[in-house]
């Protein structure tokens, strides 16, 4: 079946780690998308990639780091230089341009202990 | 001003009944809109999109554009339980992006 698959499903990061998120898709979808959200906000753009190789920040790219050296992969990094990191992320794809939508994974919850 | 604003709610309806649901946008060129379902921790599931001026139906949804207003609603007929969430309009913009509303809570009251 083809879908976007995000793991693991729940991470807890201690001060000053970095952590990385894995986001997987095999629906040959070009684009793909991090969001943030957190409790009772809506979605917050992260980064973005539209293209294998390139990425773009969103309005909320300080104290993230992404790569895209595969088309399926578009894993994120929290690094420790976001003071806080707690939140739901939330990964996405979309092809031909979007006109259909995003496909969600199932998201990580990110707790910091 | 916000791109994509929806009324943040908590809408209550009773089981039964019609919830209607609203978003206005601030691109006047944006031409695609989608309605996405979350439930509560877990991610959004797209339910209805919507390109043309008018109405389209899906089942018990039906979702409205005016872009002329430069508004988009969701109607749920005969709410059912299942149906409490919160439901995200989203735009898609020229750069191909999404930009999300905030989102409206539903609860449907048995």
């Amino acid at each position: 079946d083809g879908g976007i698959t995000q793991s693991p499903k729940y991470l807890f990061r201690k001060e000053g780690q970095n952590v990385t998120l894995s986001c997987e898709q095999n629906l040959n979808h070009d684009a793909m998308y991090w969001y943030r959200q957190d409790p009772g906000q809506g979605l917050r753009l992260i980064y973005y990639s539209q293209i294998v190789n390139d990425f773009q920040k969103g309005d909320i790219a300080e104290g993230y780091s992404v790569s895209r050296e595969k088309k399926e992969s578009f894993p994120l990094t929290v690094t420790s230089a976001q003071k806080n990191p707690t939140a739901f992320y939330l990964c996405a794809s979309a092809g031909g341009l979007a006109s259909y939508g995003y496909t969600f994974g199932s998201g990580t919850r990110l707790t910091v202990v | 001003q916000k791109e994509v604003e929806q009324n943040s709610g908590p809408l209550s309806v009773p089981e039964g009944a019609i919830a209607s649901l609203n978003c206005t946008y601030s691109d006047r060129g944006s031409q695609s809109f989608f309605w996405y379902r979350q439930y509560s921790g877990k991610s959004p599931e797209l339910i209805m999109f919507i390109y043309s001026n008018g109405d389209k139906e899906d089942g018990r949804f039906t979702a409205q554009l005016n872009k002329a207003s430069q508004y988009v609603s969701l109607l749920i007929r005969d709410s059912q339980p299942s149906d409490s969430a919160t439901y995200l309009c989203a735009v898609l913009a020229n750069d191909y992006k999404l930009s999300f509303g905030a989102g409206t809570t539903v609860t449907v009251r048995a």
